[in-house]
């Protein structure tokens, strides 16, 4: 299974706009790029996962290099609501049975008014 | 569309009890995850089925845990006996296949174990 590194921990200001970077070197030819977010005493929720160039939906960008070791998920003009830790899961994405997505120690986002 | 229920929320054991835990995933999900998240930590793969069998649990501790999915749909995951170490939030989390990679899992809110 690929790993993954991010950074522990962001601080941002409300309405900025917040990129976190993830590396994962050792990405396979099937593998897709998971975000997940996960806020105090809930399970994690998922946000929007790509596999190349870019990937937008109502919350989020996800950004992919063409080489693909690393990738970044974009909050535009985050809120107070957003703190929360943010996982960056590499894997087939569950397509197949068998195969699950392994989270690694995430990124405490925290949002200051 | 109903989420993924889990009960109880909350429960405080005494090392060496037997506890167990109830998930009912969202109806038609075939494939069923249990995770165990440690405080600050990120969740951590259990066992995983695909309708009433098992297709991995490499990271079950078999000697003293146990899941069972009898029926396809409800699950309960078991801990006997209980450990000081096992105190976590232990997460179940169901999926589509079709939908999986629009979707992702989704996760209950978890059950938070206190071992004392």
């Amino acid at each position: 299974l690929a790993k993954t590194t991010q950074p522990i921990s962001m601080d941002s200001y409300e309405g900025q706009e917040v990129n976190i970077t993830c590396s994962h070197n050792n990405i396979a030819t099937n593998d897709y790029i998971t975000w997940y977010q996960q806020f105090p005493s809930q399970g994690p929720r998922f946000i929007i996962q790509g596999y190349k160039t870019k990937v937008t939906n109502e919350v989020a960008s996800l950004f992919i290099p063409a080489d693909r070791k690393s990738s970044t998920l974009s909050l535009p003009r985050v809120s107070l609501s957003d703190t929360a830790v943010y996982y960056c899961l590499v894997g087939d994405g569950g397509w197949n049975a068998g195969n699950m997505l392994t989270f690694g120690g995430g990124t405490r986002l925290m949002v200051k008014p | 569309e109903a989420g993924v229920a889990q009960s109880p929320r909350y429960k405080i054991i005494e090392k060496r009890q037997s506890v167990a835990f109830w998930c009912n995933p969202i109806s038609g999900h075939a494939t069923l995850y249990w995770y165990q998240q440690i405080l600050g930590q990120g969740p951590k793969l259990l066992i995983q089925f695909q309708n009433n069998g098992v297709v991995d649990d490499s990271q079950l501790p078999k000697d003293r845990f146990s899941a069972e999915r009898l029926k396809g749909v409800d699950s309960t995951l078991k801990i006997q006996p209980a450990k000081l170490e096992d105190s976590a939030v232990y997460l179940c989390a169901s999926s589509l296949e079709r939908d999986v990679l629009n979707y992702g899992y989704t996760f209950g809110s978890g059950t938070r174990l206190t071992v004392v």
